[in-house]
Parts: C-alpha cells; structure tokens; sequence
C-alpha cells in the first residue's frame, strides 16, 4: 500500500513569488492534515480536511496560504506570495475516517527554501 | 502548547534497551498518549499509542503509570537505525497533534 506522498521534495523560489504544494493522501483516507517545521521550531499543525471540506484551520499563518482538496482526493497548499519566514518544510498527513484516535501517517515533507 | 515535558536528549548503546520517559501531568481522561519518531528530515513515524494499559507492538513497548501522568516508551533492542527525535504527544482526538520539542536518541555502537 503507497504511503502518503508530497511533490515536490525540494523548492527554492524567490521572495515574492508562488509556490504550489502537493499532498496525495493513503487511498480511502477521508482525513487528510498540514502541519509545518520552520527552522529551530516544534512542528506545528496548519489545518486539518474532511474529504474536500476544511475541518480547522486554526494554524494556517495568514492569508497568503490557500488550502485546497477539490474531490477529496489529493490536496493542494499555495503560498502567495511567498516571504522568508515561510521556508520550512511542510508536512501532509492522513487518517481513516470515524474516530479521531486513528493514527496520522506521515508524508516525507516538502521542503521550502524562500530567498 | 505541548503537553507533554520530554528529556531533550538521551544516549543508548546499540542491543540495550532505550528507555523513553514523557511527563504529562495535565492530562484528561479521554486522552490518549501517542509516540512518534523522526528520522534525520524525514516525515513523523508511527510508533503506538495507549490510553491507559500497557501496549507493546512490533516496534516498541508502551508503559503508561496508573496516574496516567506519566509514560515511558521502549525500545527493546536498540539499533542504530532506531537514532532520531522521539515525539511523545497528548492527543483528544480533536484530530490535531500538538508536538512538542521531543527527545533526541542517539544509539552509540
């Protein structure tokens, strides 16, 4: 069974421009979560989705951040524009649906560098 | 915040047993207590979780003490590959983890 996967691994773009995230949940995983590491810090919880509906997204930073899961399938995070502060990298994660006690599996990250 | 109070890091000889410990004293009754580890950059790994018994699965043992402020985790047989940052988290199924700085093991040869 595919785990949970990001693309792309690694981006680099100037401050100021535009950066597209990409999150593919476990298959059949109607929960599907954001978190993010910025340097020296815990990782931190962005927002949580229940198939294409947002759930909490009491952790997103401000509105340049744009979450989307249209279909309730993959997922979508736009950063626009981009600042420093926003290099880190970005976590996606899933869970089965019903009970909130189901345990998140982890993507590998994508890793934001803003210059 | 975290709810959780974690050593900031430990040292373990590699086949010895890694012993984990993790403070939660705020912690409800519905609450569950969850590990996770990250190795070097990559994603949080599951490990096990417990509400109040004692769990051991094929990674790992949990130890919760009766009080539930407290837990420790272990590792059996530790390996070098077991060497990354262990997240101990409070979670109410509010469906977000709040992690906190987590223990840095490193298994020594």
């Amino acid at each position: 069974e595919a785990g949970v996967t990001q693309f792309p691994s690694h981006s680099v773009i100037e401050k100021g421009q535009t950066v597209t995230l990409r999150c593919d949940p476990i298959s059949g995983h109607d929960n599907l979560y954001w978190y993010r590491r910025v340097m020296g810090k815990e990782i931190k919880f962005l927002l949580h989705f229940v198939k294409e509906s947002k759930q909490d997204e009491s952790g997103m930073p401000n509105n340049r951040f744009l979450a989307e899961r249209t279909g309730g399938t993959y997922s979508t995070l736009k950063v626009q524009p981009a600042e420093l502060e926003d290099s880190g990298v970005y976590f996606c994660a899933s869970s089965q649906s019903g009970a909130g006690y189901n345990e998140q599996f982890f993507g590998p990250g994508t890793r934001l560098t803003v210059l | 915040d975290a709810k959780t109070t974690q050593p900031t890091s430990m040292d373990c000889a590699e086949g010895r047993a890694a012993n984990l410990p993790c403070n939660h004293s705020t912690i409800s009754g519905n609450e569950y207590v969850y590990w996770y580890r990250q190795i070097h950059s990559q994603g949080p790994q599951y490990i096990i979780h417990g509400l109040k018994n004692n769990e051991t699965n094929e990674m790992a043992s949990l130890i919760i003490t009766e009080d539930r402020k407290s837990s420790t985790l272990i590792l059996p047989h530790a390996t070098l590959r077991d060497t990354a940052v262990y997240y101990c988290i409070v979670f109410s199924g509010t469906y977000k983890y709040i992690f906190g700085t987590g223990t840095r093991l490193k298994v020594l040869a």
